[in-house]
């Protein structure tokens, strides 16, 4: 397809588990960022990818929390052993970074629940 | 930095009714600015951005919203809503030169029968 494609779509994990989400960019983009969305906390930015630079890790919210992006194009969080306040809808964007419009194209999220 | 700033978590309304759907931000650049919808158990597409020029920007399904800059607003409004328009409505700024979204925490519209 030609949107930001995430897998997977649901998973269920015991606590202490590591888990890996994938992201698939829109063809082209450059900019690929993850976020965060729990219950009544709104979106909350995780990592954000831009070309070759180094990536902006600023939002991670703890070291079990890594962040991955191959050959500029398919991009995998990792989660290693995962809490229950880990529990959320993890969504990937992605953007061309040299239009300056800042539009971001979102997948439809990896939902994560950490029993 | 920047930061947004949804007052309502929660907006009841009815059918065919008038609503607004507050946002504020805080910069110190220029910014763009964007709402972003979500439907129940999809990701978020983008309504409608201000980017320049004229303040008043639409979307294709009514809804409009105003960039204020002396009050740094930016509130979403529709005339008169539908059934089909719950959903959960972010409000997002960017900085001028900068990358990426800062999301306010979101409204749940919810369209009364």
């Amino acid at each position: 397809g030609a949107g930001v494609s995430q897998s997977p779509s649901n998973k269920v994990t015991e606590k202490g588990k590591d888990v890996e989400l994938r992201c698939d960019p829109i063809s082209g983009h450059t900019a690929l960022y993850w976020y965060r969305q729990s219950l009544g906390q709104g979106l909350e930015f995780l990592i954000y990818f831009q070309g070759n630079s180094a990536p902006d890790k600023s939002g991670l919210p703890s070291d079990r929390f890594s962040a991955e992006r191959t050959g500029g194009s398919v991009s995998t969080l990792t989660i290693q052993r995962t809490q229950q306040e880990d529990s959320a809808v993890y969504l990937c964007a992605s953007s061309f970074r040299d239009r300056d419009t800042g539009e971001l194209f979102f997948g439809e999220g990896s939902r994560l629940t950490v029993l | 930095a920047q930061s947004v700033t949804q007052l309502d978590s929660q907006v009841p309304v009815f059918e065919e009714a008038p609503v607004e759907l507050r946002c504020n931000y805080s910069s110190s650049v220029s910014v763009y600015l964007f709402w972003y919808v979500q439907y129940p158990n999809q990701g978020l597409q983008l309504l409608l951005k201000y980017l320049s020029g004229s303040t008043l920007v639409e979307s294709i399904n009514g809804f409009e919203a105003e960039f204020n800059k002396s009050q740094t607003s930016f509130h979403l409004r529709k005339p008169s809503v539908h059934i089909s328009d719950t959903a959960e409505y972010f409000c997002a700024v960017r900085g001028q030169g900068a990358d990426g979204l800062t999301f306010g925490k979101g409204t749940h519209l919810i369209i009364q029968p």
